[in-house]
């Protein structure tokens, strides 16, 4: 099945620096690489995706880029924010050539005021 | 965005008792269905696959005996916990395929399961 590995587990930062989160993948196939962001008990949202025909995404202070060549994807946040506070999932829904979605470990990050 | 459902968001069974969790897509029609178990500082595991009108598929290690579910409808999903333990006890957060063939999931907003 799809292997989807995330770093890092925690990320401790100050308000105002930038947070980069990284995911890697197995699946050649994968073509669509969402990122989440979750708060404590509620649901996942999504937050930004890519599209493998593209390199980079942005929007205001996050951006992903995407490697295909090397299987990994990453989310930049910009100018954080105490309320960027959250965990952050990749995901690659994709194994075999069929839909399933698979989740990255999360990243917990907190920005310090 | 299209928009899901939950009921209900929280749950607290006895040792023994099944518990019912339904999961509805409110303005467009889901011929699939995730259900994922969530343990808490964990990442969201894929429990099975929902299609409507035909059985669902499980991931490894999930007992579809023990986890009962039903798309009966192409807006509605249940999951039933059968004979919950203490073990059972997650947050349990369904999802929906955007109908139009995209890949984007469309979240829930989850149903906290605490077995007692």
């Amino acid at each position: 099945g799809e292997n989807v590995e995330q770093h890092p587990s925690t990320l401790s930062v100050q308000e105002g620096d930038s947070a980069v989160i990284k995911c890697t993948y197995s699946d050649s196939a994968s073509n669509y690489f969402p990122w989440y962001k979750q708060e404590l008990g509620k649901r996942p949202q999504l937050i930004i995706d890519i599209r493998s025909n593209v390199g980079e995404k942005k929007d205001q202070r996050i951006a992903v880029t995407l490697n295909k060549t090397a299987k990994h994807f990453s989310l930049h946040i910009t100018e954080t924010q105490p309320e960027d506070s959250a965990v952050y999932f990749c995901a690659a829904p994709l194994s075999g050539g069929s839909y399933i979605p698979t989740f990255g470990r999360g990243t917990s990050l907190i920005v310090h005021p | 965005g299209a928009v899901v459902s939950q009921h209900p968001s929280r749950v607290i069974c006895k040792s023994g008792t099944s518990v019912k969790i339904e999961c509805r897509s409110l303005d467009f029609q889901a011929t699939t269905m995730f259900w994922y178990r969530q343990f808490p500082k964990q990442s969201l595991m894929l429990m099975a696959t929902s299609n409507e009108g035909s059985k669902a598929t499980y991931e490894q290690g999930v007992e579809k005996d023990k986890f009962l579910i039903n798309h009966a409808s192409l807006t509605l999903s249940t999951l039933t916990v059968t004979s919950a333990h203490p073990e059972d006890s997650s947050f349990y957060i369904c999802s929906a395929r955007d109908p139009s063939g995209s890949d984007e999931q469309y979240f829930g907003p989850g149903t906290r399961l605490t077995v007692t």
